[in-house]
């Protein structure tokens, strides 16, 4: 069965650079979320989209933006980044918003960025 | 607001029962999970309650919840060594957005 897909897997920026995450729901789940896992840390829920409209929104740093697009997949964009933006970054994605316990949500793999 | 806690460490032998334990604040989740992590991996659903069951097995997986003091257990039958992982519990936000908010997690180490 197709999975969430997150690109790239690893990511290496240098303080101050911009990044860039991508994320491919799985086929016909119109909800995407993006959570932040710094080392050691729980995963911390970042914002959510819903028909390409943002549902949620929790502690994401003004240098961020993100959005969904037509065909469902979603980025997180991230600007002048700083050594404690490095953490995993999961994207999970969902039929509805109805949450885990129904309507398949699925987390992807995540992308490991290190910034240096 | 909403805040959910774990203890941070438990080791077991293979083939005892594990308990994990977890602390929740809001009282309006209607549901519950575990996810479990392996190293350098995602986030995988173990299982959930709905907040008016006391308790749900699951194969080797039984969850309790005592609504009353906001504490979730998880307990694992017959621990192995490929259960060793990063366990959390998380709950549903207010606000039906689907929106989780994790434990800090338990890492269980099974040995052999």
């Amino acid at each position: 069965a197709a999975g969430v897909i997150q690109s790239p897997r690893h990511l290496i920026k240098e303080k101050r650079e911009t990044a860039t995450l991508k994320c491919y729901p799985i086929p016909r789940h119109d909800t995407v979320y993006w959570y932040q896992q710094g080392p050691g840390q729980d995963p911390q829920f970042l914002i959510s989209f819903y028909e390409k409209m943002q549902s949620d929104k929790g502690s994401i740093p003004d240098r961020f933006s993100a959005q969904q697009f037509s065909d469902y997949h979603s980025e997180l964009n991230m600007s002048s980044l700083e050594l404690g933006d490095s953490a995993l970054y999961f994207c999970a994605s969902s039929l509805g918003t109805g949450g885990p316990r129904n309507y398949g949500y699925t987390f992807g793999s995540g992308t490991r960025l290190t910034v240096v | 607001g909403e805040d959910v806690e774990q203890s941070l460490f438990l080791s077991v032998r293979e083939g005892d029962s594990s308990v994990i334990n977890c602390t929740y604040t809001d009282s309006s989740s209607t549901y519950l999970y575990w996810y479990k992590q392996e190293p350098g991996a995602g986030l995988q659903l173990l299982t959930y309650i709905f907040s008016n069951m006391d308790m749900k097995q699951d194969q080797r997986l039984t969850v309790l919840l005592n609504k009353k003091d906001k504490h979730l257990s998880l307990r694992i039958a017959d621990t192995q060594t490929g259960d060793s992982a990063i366990y959390f519990c998380a709950e549903s936000s207010s606000g039906n957005t689907g929106k989780l908010i994790f434990g800090q997690g338990t890492t269980l180490q099974v040995k052999p």
